[in-house]
């Protein structure tokens, strides 16, 4: 079945570091590929994703790129804010059967000052 | 526009008991989903639905677990009888469609099984 793994955190940085955080996949035929974010107290929402293989997501100032030879969509900031402080999940669309949104364990990032 | 709404927040129940959750999806949404997820874990997909129509319940645990939506819109997910295992937050979320497009998430509901 399909599955997505991630490092594992807590990733703790101090304030204009560069972020970055690993997403690996596994999956039959041409999944579609998303980061989602969790702010303190609120729900998930998007962050950025992508179709197809070699396609960029950015947003907020968060790039990732779909590589469909390394499995992988790997997020990455250039400088982090404290306001960046958050849980961040890889997750798939498969195109398997129905197809379904899976979720990576997620990643807890905690900037400082 | 507005978003998932999920009640109630919190809930405290002792093991064995039965509890319900309430999901309202945004306008329109054909896809429903419910998730679970327990600390420190990502979300695990209990349920999908399509409009009023089951598309994947593969991973619900069906002697306990059991979920509808009605008329294709509102959705309610019970446990009946609930287990100290099942602590976690169950997330509704809903998509304008099947496939890759963004899903809306609410709050969640956190559910405390002493």
């Amino acid at each position: 079945g399909n599955s997505v793994t991630q490092m594992e955190g807590p990733v703790t940085l101090s304030e204009e570091a560069f972020l970055t955080i690993n997403c690996t996949y596994t999956a039959t035929g041409y999944p579609s590929l998303f980061w989602y974010v969790q702010y303190p107290g609120e729900g998930l929402q998007l962050l950025l994703k992508a179709t197809k293989a070699d396609d960029k997501g950015s947003n907020k100032g968060f790039e990732a790129t779909y590589r469909k030879e390394t499995t992988s969509f790997h997020l990455e900031k250039g400088s982090v804010q404290v306001s960046d402080s958050a849980v961040y999940f890889c997750a798939l669309w498969g195109t398997d059967s129905w197809g379904k949104l899976q979720f990576g364990a997620g990643t807890q990032v905690v900037v400082t000052p | 526009e507005a978003g998932v709404a999920q009640s109630p927040r919190y809930k405290i129940i002792e093991k064995r008991q039965s509890v319900a959750f309430w999901c309202n999806p945004i306008s329109g949404h054909a896809t429903l989903y419910w998730y679970q997820q327990i600390l420190g874990q990502g979300p695990k997909l209990l349920i999908q639905f399509q409009n009023n129509g089951v598309v994947d319940d593969s991973q619900l645990p069906k002697d306990r677990f059991s979920a509808e939506r009605l008329k294709g819109v509102d959705s309610t997910l019970k446990i009946q009888p609930a287990k100290l295992e099942d602590s976690a937050v169950y997330l509704c979320a809903s998509s304008p469609d099947r496939g890759p497009t963004e899903a809306f998430f609410g709050q969640g509901t956190r559910l405390t099984v002493v």
